[in-house]
């Protein structure tokens, strides 16, 4: 079965402190692989997306993530957490000749001064 | 990044009346564009993918009849409501992509339905 998941539904982090956000998958075909920012009553942002070649991605606002295949993680990391990026975060997986996206439950981000 | 607008972006309706959301890409031509259902606090649900000048797909579970998807051009789809109820209360997203390889989906800024 297809799925993401996202152990944490809820993390809380100081201002200036790292981040690191869990996403396991489950697919079938090579995946391609995406973070999404949601911020209240808005739609989704992408941060960045991993389709090939290098598992390492850099994305924007200074997040990064690393494709780990053996692990079947997409874990998302920044180095130094702003209060601006407090929000819902969603990790998703496509594939190849598909254009769904499957989405994990999200983490909420909330940073404390 | 291309821009995808949503509209309305809340919309409080009677129940048994019908309601039209509209997602628009704005500079780019979207050959697919794809209907969200967010409930509080929980991920994005897939409700149907349509592609332009085609019937919608749905997903398994999603009543086509009630939830009408129109894609009647390369920059326009619209999801209407019909027979609105309480249930259908929920956030509605629509994101919209270009055909080709490693082509990523844009979001629209999401409508909250209210349905009284």
């Amino acid at each position: 079965a297809q799925s993401v998941t996202q152990p944490d539904i809820h993390i809380t982090v100081s201002e200036g402190a790292s981040l690191e956000l869990r996403c396991n998958y489950s697919y079938g075909a090579t995946p391609y692989l995406f973070w999404y920012v949601q911020s209240p009553g808005q739609g989704l942002q992408l941060l960045l997306k991993y389709f090939s070649g290098d598992t390492l991605v850099q994305g924007i606002k200074g997040f990064e993530a690393e494709f780990k295949r053996s692990q079947s993680s997409f874990n998302l990391r920044k180095p130094s957490v702003h209060w601006s990026d407090a929000a819902e975060y969603f990790c998703a997986v496509g594939g190849v000749g598909t254009d769904k996206l499957i989405f994990g439950t999200g983490t909420r981000l909330q940073v404390f001064p | 990044g291309a821009v995808v607008s949503q509209h309305p972006s809340w919309v409080i309706c009677k129940s048994g009346t019908s309601v039209k959301i509209e997602c628009r890409s704005l500079d780019f031509q979207a050959t697919t564009m794809f209907w969200y259902r967010q409930f509080p606090k929980q991920s994005l649900m897939l409700m149907a993918t349509s592609n332009e000048g085609s019937k919608a797909t749905y997903e398994q579970g999603v009543e086509k009849d009630k939830f009408l998807i129109n894609h009647a051009s390369l920059t326009l789809s619209t999801l209407t409501v019909t027979s609105a109820h309480p249930e259908d209360s929920s956030f509605y997203i629509c994101s919209a992509r270009t055909t080709g390889e490693n082509t990523e989906a844009f979001f629209g800024q999401g409508t909250r339905l209210t349905v009284v």
